[in-house]
């Protein structure tokens, strides 16, 4: 299996533009995880799907995020519109169970001018 | 503190040298589990610790879990530059509904030649 498979790797994008970021997960596995980390507050658990059904969004900053999970095979995260403060690294990871050992995606770094 | 929480914050050793961190958490587990980081990569998952498991190891890695004082710490044996990343604890909670993992803030470690 590849792994994990986020895109795009990099996004550099100016204030108010929508942004979309993709995911694939790991083959037969039921729970997958968006998270975003920055120096200033570290890992950040966004939401997170479980048998595509989004379980838990508690950590999404703003209505300016939202996510979707339309099959278990992909996932997207959206930002509309962006903000300079959303700068971070976005990453997707993916687990066969809820508590089980979670696997991560490269991450996709993101810069919002 | 939050749940999952490490010390030290950073850690510098010398290469041969074996290093030491430690995570606390709060409220009652499933189980906890610690990845390491490496600069500008994805988490990569080291080893999971059940909770009615009191010590586990792979490799130079070794785990300990201390239920009674909310506690584990993971040892490096031997440490090498190729050490050198930030560790995270991560707790999966007892919960009915299903747990997702809560990443603490990472110890950040360095390992000199």
């Amino acid at each position: 299996d590849a792994g994990v498979i986020q895109s795009p790797r990099h996004e550099v994008t100016e204030m108010g533009q929508e942004v979309t970021l993709r995911c694939k997960p790991i083959s037969g596995h039921n729970s997958l995880f968006w998270y975003r980390q920055t120096m200033m507050r570290g890992l950040e658990l966004l939401i997170y799907f479980n048998n595509n059904v989004p379980i838990d969004d508690s950590g999404m900053p703003e209505d300016r995020f939202s996510a979707k999970m339309p099959n278990a095979s992909f996932s997207t995260l959206k930002i509309q519109p962006s903000e300079p403060r959303d700068s971070a690294v976005y990453f997707c990871a993916s687990s066969f169970r809820l508590a089980d050992e979670q696997f991560f995606g490269p991450g996709t770094r993101l810069t919002v001018l | 503190s939050q749940q999952g929480e490490e010390d030290p914050q950073a850690l510098s050793i010398q290469e041969g040298e074996n290093a030491t961190m430690n995570c606390s958490y709060k409220t009652s587990i499933n189980n906890l589990q610690w990845y390491r980081q490496n600069s500008g990569r994805g988490l990569v998952h080291l080893i999971l610790i059940r909770s009615n498991e009191r010590e586990k190891h792979s490799g130079r890695l070794r785990v300990t879990l201390d239920t009674s004082k909310k506690s584990s710490s993971l040892l490096i044996t031997a440490s090498r530059a190729a050490d050198t990343a930030s560790y995270f604890c991560a707790t999966a909670l007892q919960r009915a509904a299903g747990n997702k993992l809560t990443f603490g803030g990472g110890t950040r470690v360095l390992v000199k030649p």
